[in-house]
């Protein structure tokens, strides 16, 4: 079965801090991929970053950044130097590689980000 | 300009009304996807399809119909028999192979009294 959970339903800080929304998965596919969207105030979901499973490097775009560990089974996303624009909701998906289940993404349940002027 | 289109943005309908939400895109995507999101609650996959004139069901179809007669459209009816209709849904298109990200329309909210 495949399963997303983000244990934080939401987070606060001020803005400059930095800010890690963390996302584990369980899936039994050896070839799988990992996404990460942002859900701002408007509604309509941004697609940020794809990670397939044979990839564990760690990518860094501008103040964005993202952490997988297979190890731990999670892909975890860091916003440095947060900015007031980064208030959303984000979502952390799975999207199997095989069987029935091909193509279908797993959302987890998002966490809500507030950052503070 | 490429993308995908919902219309409306706003749908307000009576109970025991069936309503259509409009999903079109062009990408050139073969699979589509409808989802719904209810307050501080993640995406369920309603229905999706991976190509024309086929659509599988997902994870709460039940009181829901689609069609895909054309590659660009995959419009949703949400019919009389859905039991708590009033939502956002937000359908999605992606590209033939697996590892293809989704991406989004701007989403209906619907609301029914």
């Amino acid at each position: 079965a495949q399963k997303v959970t983000q244990a934080q339903t939401e987070i606060s800080v001020v803005e400059k801090e930095d800010v890690t929304l963390d996302c584990v998965y369980e899936t039994r596919d050896t070839t799988y991929y990992l996404f990460w969207y942002k859900q701002p105030p408007s509604g309509e979901l941004v697609f940020l970053i794809r990670r397939n499973s044979f990839d564990e490097q760690n990518e860094i775009s501008g103040r964005y950044s993202w952490n997988f560990q297979k190890s731990t089974s999670s892909f975890n996303f860091t916003i440095t130097a947060s900015q007031v624009v980064d208030s959303a909701v984000y979502f952390c998906a799975l999207k199997s590689d095989r069987g029935s289940t091909l193509g279908r993404l797993y959302f987890g349940r998002g966490t809500q980000l507030t950052v503070w002027p | 300009d490429g993308g995908i289109t919902q219309s409306p943005k706003y749908l307000f309908r009576k109970e025991g009304q069936n309503v259509t939400l409009s999903c079109e895109q062009n990408l050139n995507h073969d699979a589509m996807y409808w989802y719904r999101q209810d307050p501080g609650q993640g995406l369920r996959l309603i229905y999706y399809s991976q190509i024309v004139n086929d659509f599988q069901k997902g994870d709460i179809a039940e009181g829901y119909s689609v069609s895909r007669e054309k590659k660009e459209s995959f419009p949703l009816t949400v019919t009389s028999a859905q039991k708590n209709p009033t939502a956002f849904y937000l359908c999605a298109s992606s590209g033939p192979e697996s590892s293809y990200e989704q991406y989004f329309g701007p989403g209906t909210r619907l609301t029914v009294t």
